[in-house]
């Protein structure tokens, strides 16, 4: 089945830098890619949908200048966090969907960032 | 703006028990209802519902949607250890694939040995 390849899974940065994380998909090609935010025991929440070779559309309410996407690739995604808070730990999980019109969207395993 | 519930919050039930977790939504352009299992990284998926009244059975696990009165179950027979998760539903918003998924709150699962 379709795999979602995300890294790297775990990030610990100083307040005040950058961190890239980045979406592959592995075995299909992704003109679309979607990043997710999950604080602790809550859901997941769509930031932003990633667009091949366009600009990303970000949801409301999140920070475009912040959460840098880039989707230079059929397969690749990268979500960058920048001048990082720590009110922006949580776990960023992206996702894509592969096998064609109407597939379930596939996941990869998630980033858990955390910023001190 | 589409809207997706979920209950319990919380459920903690002994091994062998049944379970039923429920999720009703409201949605324009309804398209389908998805079901993951999310233990302790991304969610993994179990089932896509499209049309009212057919289960959809994977093992112990089955889902059913009512597209009349906008809610979907799913079942856990017999449940074991494993099956301790979190059960996110959700619904497409856009009217192309499956993009743009809005997720409900999700049920946290306990299984107790």
């Amino acid at each position: 089945g379709a795999v979602v390849s995300q890294h790297p899974s775990r990030v610990i940065c100083k307040s005040g830098t950058s961190v890239k994380i980045e979406c592959r998909s592995l075995d299909f090609q992704a003109t679309t890619m979607f990043w997710y935010r999950q604080f602790p025991k809550q859901s997941l929440m769509l930031m932003a949908t990633s667009n091949e070779g366009s600009k990303a559309t970000y949801e409301q309410g999140v920070e475009k200048d912040k959460f840098l996407i880039n989707h230079a690739s059929l397969t690749l995604s990268t979500l960058t966090v920048t001048s990082a808070h720590p009110e922006d730990s949580s776990f960023y999980i992206c996702s894509a969907e592969g096998g064609g019109f109407g597939s379930p969207l596939h996941f990869g395993n998630g980033t858990r960032l955390t910023v001190t | 703006e589409d809207k997706v519930v979920q209950s319990p919050l919380s459920l903690v039930v002994h091994e062998g028990d049944t379970v039923t977790l429920n999720c009703s939504y409201e949605v324009t352009n309804f398209r389908s209802l998805l079901w993951y299992k999310q233990e302790k990284k991304a969610p993994t998926f179990l089932f896509m519902l499209t049309s009212s009244g057919i289960e959809k059975k994977s093992g112990r696990l089955s889902s059913i949607l009512d597209k009349k009165e906008l809610f979907s179950i799913l079942n856990i027979t017999a449940t074991q250890t494993g099956d301790s998760a979190i059960y996110l539903c959700a619904v497409p918003r856009s009217n192309f694939g499956n993009e743009k998924l809005t997720f409900g709150t999700g049920t946290r699962l306990t299984i107790i040995p």
